[in-house]
């Protein structure tokens, strides 16, 4: 079957650092992204991965391990406006649609 | 550059009724998609759009759910007749077409959020 895990929650304090792991197993795959989602707005890429390796942006790093079967996302220096859902999503071959894992609440406490 | 917008935020209608849905993507993408989120679930396709053209129709749940994209610019989903399991938010993403220079990201508009009593 098809399968995308990710933690339900996850807590950390302002200035620190927080890890999101999300393992999948899928029938296909192209690429691996995180996407940022506030309480009613709309998801917000972040990154993506297509390759084994760390890819870094700014505060947000992202890594993958496609014999694994394994991705995480980095955030460090937390602040609170980083308190938001966190999407592991898998595009599949062919036309590229996204499977999404349900998403990580990350709440940031001063 | 505006980003994706979908019309109308929130939907309120009762069971049997018809809703329609409106996605506008970034200008110039051609790939379009439709996804939906029910409650407590994660994001799930519905389907894709190359311009005009239903590239992939694997999500749709029902014949109770009809998306059109005339003329290659924006997209409509209906619900007809709409039952209680159709409520959740309806997202709307919009990718350019791949290339060597792209990572084909798909950028999401805010949803609809559709409540059937």
């Amino acid at each position: 079957g098809q399968n995308i895990d990710q933690p339900t929650e996850m807590t950390a304090t302002e200035g620190a650092i927080v890890q999101i792991n999300c393992t999948y197993q899928t029938s296909g795959f192209n690429g691996l992204f995180w996407y940022q989602q506030h309480a009613g707005e709309a998801p917000t890429f972040l990154s993506y991965n297509v390759l084994d390796g760390l890819e870094e942006k700014g505060r947000f790093s992202s890594f993958l391990s496609r014999s694994k079967g394994y991705s995480y996302l980095l955030l460090k220096e937390l602040q609170m406006k980083d308190s938001a859902s966190y999407l592991c999503a898998v595009r599949d071959i062919g036309w590229g649609k996204l499977q999404f894992g349900a998403g990580t609440q990350v709440v940031v406490t001063p | 550059e505006a980003g994706v917008t979908q019309f109308p935020s929130h939907s309120v209608i009762e069971k049997g009724q018809t809703v329609t849905l409106r996605c506008d993507p970034i200008s110039g993408h051609d790939n379009l998609y439709w996804y939906r989120r029910v409650m407590g679930k994660e994001i799930k396709f519905l389907l894709h759009f190359v311009k005009e053209s239903k590239q992939d129709e694997s999500g749709m749940p029902n014949n109770r759910f009809l998306a059109e994209r005339t003329g290659g610019t924006y997209s409509t989903l209906k619900v007809q007749p709409a039952e209680l399991e159709d409520s959740g938010v309806y997202f709307c993403a919009s990718s350019p077409t791949m290339t060597s220079g792209n990572t084909d990201t798909q950028y999401f508009g805010p949803g609809t959020r559709l409540t059937v009593l």
